[in-house]
């Protein structure tokens, strides 16, 4: 059972638009969320990240939204760079001593130039 | 941040041997993990590795398949027992401070089982 889900595998977005990367989750203890992006031949590396009290924390061009209700979050990018293309994974935490992070599938972003 | 060493980068090896990858990290860290990415699917935790004691494997990993060692702080090894083809996949090495609220990885290793 995938507690954590991107339903996209992959996205196309021309550069300079806003790519929305969503993901969904099932588990209700999860109180902390990342994003993680990755690149061929690299391990993730961190973007952002958002607590359960809160429902947006930006970064830059990198903005991460929190619907607790829908149990959703999603990840902006504004404007979209090809130096943004890679493999983008939802992470999620759950509250209590075992602390380890559950991944998404991840979503391929491809920016077009 | 943490700056974390993995090798070898990449493999291919025959059935029925083993391959052991080492995991270096550039400071002293709490938490030392051991996740597998197989083609097209999520990273899944095989275990964390715990300094001078038995690793802890999630469910569906087991210690004769996948041996951890941690012998410090700052560098583990996982081993990966027996391999078949089923086991070609990548293999990532991962780091935290206490609140284990951010992984660092290492770069991975790309295992191909013939």
């Amino acid at each position: 059972d995938q507690q954590v889900k991107q339903n996209s595998p992959s996205l196309s977005v021309q550069e300079g638009r806003i790519s929305i990367l969503n993901c969904d989750y099932t588990n209700s203890m999860f109180d902390y969320f990342l994003w993680y992006k990755k690149y061929p031949a690299e391990g993730p590396t961190f973007l952002i990240s958002i607590s359960s009290i809160k429902d947006k924390n930006e970064d830059g061009r990198f903005t991460v939204f929190l619907n607790k209700s829908a149990k959703h979050l999603s990840l902006h990018i504004v404007p979209s760079q090809p130096g943004d293309s890679a493999v983008y994974f939802c992470a999620a935490l759950a509250s209590g001593s075992a602390r380890q992070l559950t991944f998404g599938s991840g979503t391929q972003l491809t920016v077009l130039p | 941040s943490a700056v974390i060493s993995q090798k070898p980068s990449r493999d291919i090896c025959q059935r029925g041997t083993s391959l052991t990858i080492q995991c270096q990290v550039d400071s002293q860290v709490t938490m030392m993990f051991w996740y597998r990415q197989q083609p097209g699917q999520s990273l899944t935790l095989i275990a964390t590795a715990n300094q001078g004691s038995e690793a802890t494997y999630e469910s569906g990993f087991v210690i004769d398949k996948f041996p951890i060692s941690r012998p410090n702080l700052t560098f583990s090894t996982l081993t990966v027992s027996n391999m078949s083809p089923e086991d070609s996949s990548i293999y990532l090495c991962s780091a935290s401070g206490e609140t284990n609220e951010k992984l660092f990885f290492g770069s991975g290793t790309q295992l191909s089982v013939l």
